[in-house]
């Protein structure tokens, strides 16, 4: 089946840093990616939609400059979160949609602790 | 405002029982619904999904029901298994105003009981 992948799987960086979150569909291509975000003992929180070639569409409350999306290839979406700080700590997973099977598949997640 | 709702946090089955969860949606532009399992620290994976178009779509234990007139649809697990003990999500997906929208509901977390 279909696999989305993400790059890297856990991080630790120092507050101030930015981190770059890769996430790749392996065996598709996909026009439309998906950001989420998923705080302990909560849903998945959709963060921003990622469009090839043109810009994300951010979710209300979702600083756009904070987390910065670039879709530069139909299998590639990055999310950069810049300037991090232990409140950004938490748990990102992407997802890329099919679009000739109507279905999205999401990728393993991304830890990232911020200290 | 929540678009997507799945009312039941939690729910404990016995096994060989049969799971039900259940997600109601509130916006008649939704046209296609999934339903994801998780475990914890996973990204969700893929269950089943069902078009607007059906009332029922079917794949080995996991039945998905729609419900459009009420806007609700579940998911039926039977018989239930250890292994389905996980954290369940429903989506639901749709074009309004030349945006796609997917939508998460909140999730139910199911334990089955050996």
């Amino acid at each position: 089946g279909a696999v989305v992948s993400q790059h890297p799987s856990w991080v630790i960086c120092k507050s101030g840093t930015s981190v770059k979150i890769e996430c790749r569909s392996l065996d598709f291509q996909a026009t439309t990616m998906f950001w989420y975000r998923q705080f302990p003992k909560q849903s998945l929180m959709l963060m921003a939609t990622s469009n090839e070639g043109s810009k994300a569409t951010y979710e209300q409350g979702v600083e756009k400059d904070k987390f910065l999306i670039n879709h530069a290839s139909l299998t590639l979406s990055t999310l950069t979160v810049t300037s991090a700080h232990p409140e950004d700590s938490s748990f990102y997973i992407c997802s890329a949609r099919d679009p000739t099977l109507e279905t999205q598949y999401f990728g393993p997640g991304t830890r990232l602790l911020v200290l | 405002d929540q678009q997507v709702k799945q009312n039941s946090p939690s729910l404990s089955v016995q096994e060989g029982r049969i799971s039900i969860l259940n997600c109601d949606y509130t916006n008649s532009m939704f046209d296609y619904f999934l339903w994801y399992k998780k475990y914890p620290a996973e990204g969700p994976t893929f269950l089943i999904s069902i078009s607007s178009i059906k009332d029922k779509n079917e794949d080995g234990r996991f039945t998905v029901f729609l419900n459009k007139s009420a806007k609700h649809l579940s998911l039926h697990i039977v018989p239930s298994q250890p292994g389905d003990s996980a954290v369940y999500f429903c989506a639901a997906s749709g074009v309004s105003s030349g945006t796609y929208k997917y939508i998460f509901g909140t999730g139910t977390r199911l334990k089955v009981l050996a």
